[in-house]
C-alpha cells in the first residue's frame, strides 16, 4: 500500500522569507510524486512532479521540491514567500505516472505581510 | 478553471435519490477522473478513465458509477445518495493516460440529508 503524511496541518511564514512545506512517502519500488495547490472554493492546480532523474524539481509560481530518498521525503520548497502563495498544499504519490494516487491531508501555508 | 466544467456547482439531495454529476473538458485530453474531498483530508479517487471507452475503479467506488460518454465527458452518477457521501466532488483531466490529473474542475458541492 501506498501512503502520503503531511506532518504539518499548518505552516505560517512571513512574507520574504523562505517557505517549506514537508511531505513524506511511502510506496513499493519506484515513487512518482506530485505537488498540487488549492485556493478556496477552487479545484486543484498542479504544482510539479518528481519521476526520475534531478532530485530538485523546479514548477509553477517559483515553488522547487526535493526528493530525498534515503529519508522518502518530497519538501516542497520556495526562496521567497509571497501573500499570494497562501493556500492549501497537497503532495501525492503513485507507483506510476497515471492512475491511482494517494494524497495527503493537505497543508495550509499563511504568508503574512 | 477554464477548460473543465463541471455541473452543479451545488446541490441538495434527500437519502435515496439519484442523481448524475457532469464533466466536460474542452481541451482534447484522454484521460478523466472523478474525486472526492471530504473535510481534512486530501482527494480519494473514485474512477478513472485513461481513454474514451475505458474506465476503471480507483480507492473509493462504492455506490458511484460512472460513464465516459465521449472524449470530452465523464459522467459520475449516485444511484441512491447515502448521507456518507456528502462531499466536494472534483473532475480532473490529463493529456495521456500516462500523466497525473493536471486540470481540476472547481468542483460541486454534493450535501445528502
Amino acid at each position: 500500500a501506498q501512503s502520503v503524511a503531511q506532518p504539518e496541518d499548518q505552516v505560517n511564514v512571513a512574507e520574504g522569507n523562505p517557505l517549506t512545506v514537508k511531505c513524506t512517502y511511502s510506496v513499493s519500488g519506484n515513487p512518482y510524486l506530485f505537488w498540487y495547490v488549492q485556493y478556496p472554493n477552487r479545484g486543484l492546480q498542479f504544482l510539479l512532479k518528481y519521476i526520475t532523474g534531478d532530485n530538485l524539481v523546479k514548477g509553477s509560481y517559483g515553488f522547487e521540491a526535493e526528493f530525498n530518498k534515503s529519508q522518502t521525503s518530497f519538501h516542497l520548497k520556495k526562496p521567497s514567500a509571497l501573500v499570494s502563495d497562501s493556500a492549501l498544499y497537497f503532495c501525492a504519490v503513485s507507483k506510476t505516472n497515471a492512475g491511482k494516487s494517494t494524497f495527503g491531508d493537505g497543508t495550509t501555508l499563511t504568508v503574512k505581510p | 478553471n477554464a477548460g473543465v466544467t463541471q455541473t452543479p456547482k451545488f446541490q441538495v439531495l434527500k437519502t435515496g435519490q439519484s442523481m448524475t454529476l457532469q464533466c466536460a473538458q474542452d481541451m482534447n485530453h484522454n484521460s478523466m477522473y472523478w474525486y472526492r474531498q471530504d473535510p481534512g483530508m486530501g482527494l480519494r479517487l473514485i474512477y478513472y478513465s485513461a481513454s474514451e471507452g475505458t474506465t476503471d475503479k480507483g480507492e473509493v467506488p462504492n455506490g458511484y458509477n460512472v460513464s465516459r460518454l465521449n472524449k470530452r465527458e465523464f459522467s459520475l452518477r449516485l444511484e441512491s445518495a447515502a448521507p456518507s457521501q456528502t462531499s466536494v466532488y472534483f473532475c480532473a483531466t490529463a493529456f495521456v493516460s500516462v500523466e497525473q490529473p493536471q486540470h481540476f474542475g472547481d468542483g460541486t458541492r454534493l450535501s445528502i440529508l
